[in-house]
């Protein structure tokens, strides 16, 4: 079946270090989003990328979407503790179906 | 209502009895979606809503478990003769159409536990 891998799995930091979670899909995505679930709660959509190398910013987060759309990046520059959770991205193959397929997730811990 | 509501928020059952599910989308929000998360793991896709119908239900992992929307709003999710690997968090999402355009949102969930 349809799988999106992510990598890595977890990452610790110091605040102020930079972070970036990667995504990557075996076959072509429609587009894909990216979601934040802190601890304890659940996820919330923070962006979604459609066309090829495309690239937005939030204010220190950076998205990027691969120019083949099989691949995905959050970045995120000089983490603070609210960055803290874990970010999931979530791919859409097109077709008759509209579900998302969600990623493994990157679990980010930021030390103060 | 303002956001996607889930109840109830936690459900203890007895292995072997039934169970009941309830998501009430965000008002006018026509596709609806039910995933479950088991404990520090990703989001498992269940069934996706359209209106009423479900043209995909290919997540959902048993005959125990059904699912049925009303009204295009509220959803009900039924898993039959509980078995302790079904104790998750059964998240329910939201969208404006089928969410090509715009991201899900999520209820609070269902955390149910099979003992």
């Amino acid at each position: 079946g349809q799988q999106v891998m992510q990598i890595p799995q977890y990452q610790h930091v110091q605040e102020g270090e930079d972070f970036t979670t990667y995504c990557n899909s075996s076959t072509t995505l429609s587009n894909i989003q990216w979601y934040k679930q802190r601890p304890g709660g659940h996820p919330v959509f923070l962006i979604q990328l459609v066309k090829s190398g495309e690239v937005k910013k939030q204010k220190r987060l950076t998205f990027q979407f691969g120019e083949a759309k099989k691949n995905s990046s959050l970045h995120i520059t000089a983490t603070q503790t609210t960055d803290v959770g874990t970010y999931f991205c979530a791919a859409r193959y097109g077709g008759a179906t509209n579900k998302l397929i969600f990623g493994t997730g990157t679990l980010l811990a930021v030390q103060p | 209502g303002a956001g996607v509501s889930q109840s109830p928020s936690n459900k203890v059952t007895e292995k072997g009895k039934d169970v009941e599910l309830r998501c009430d989308p965000i008002s006018g929000h026509t596709a609806l979606y039910w995933y479950r998360q088991s404990l520090g793991q990703g989001l498992e896709f269940l069934i996706y809503f359209q209106g009423n119908s479900a043209p995909d239900k290919s997540g959902l992992p048993s005959d125990r478990f059904s699912a049925e929307r009303t009204g295009g709003s509220v959803s009900t999710l039924t898993i039959q003769r509980t078995q302790q690997e079904d104790s998750a968090v059964y998240l329910c999402a939201s969208s404006s159409r089928g969410g090509g355009t715009y991201g899900y949102t999520f209820g609070s969930g269902t955390r149910l536990t099979v003992v």
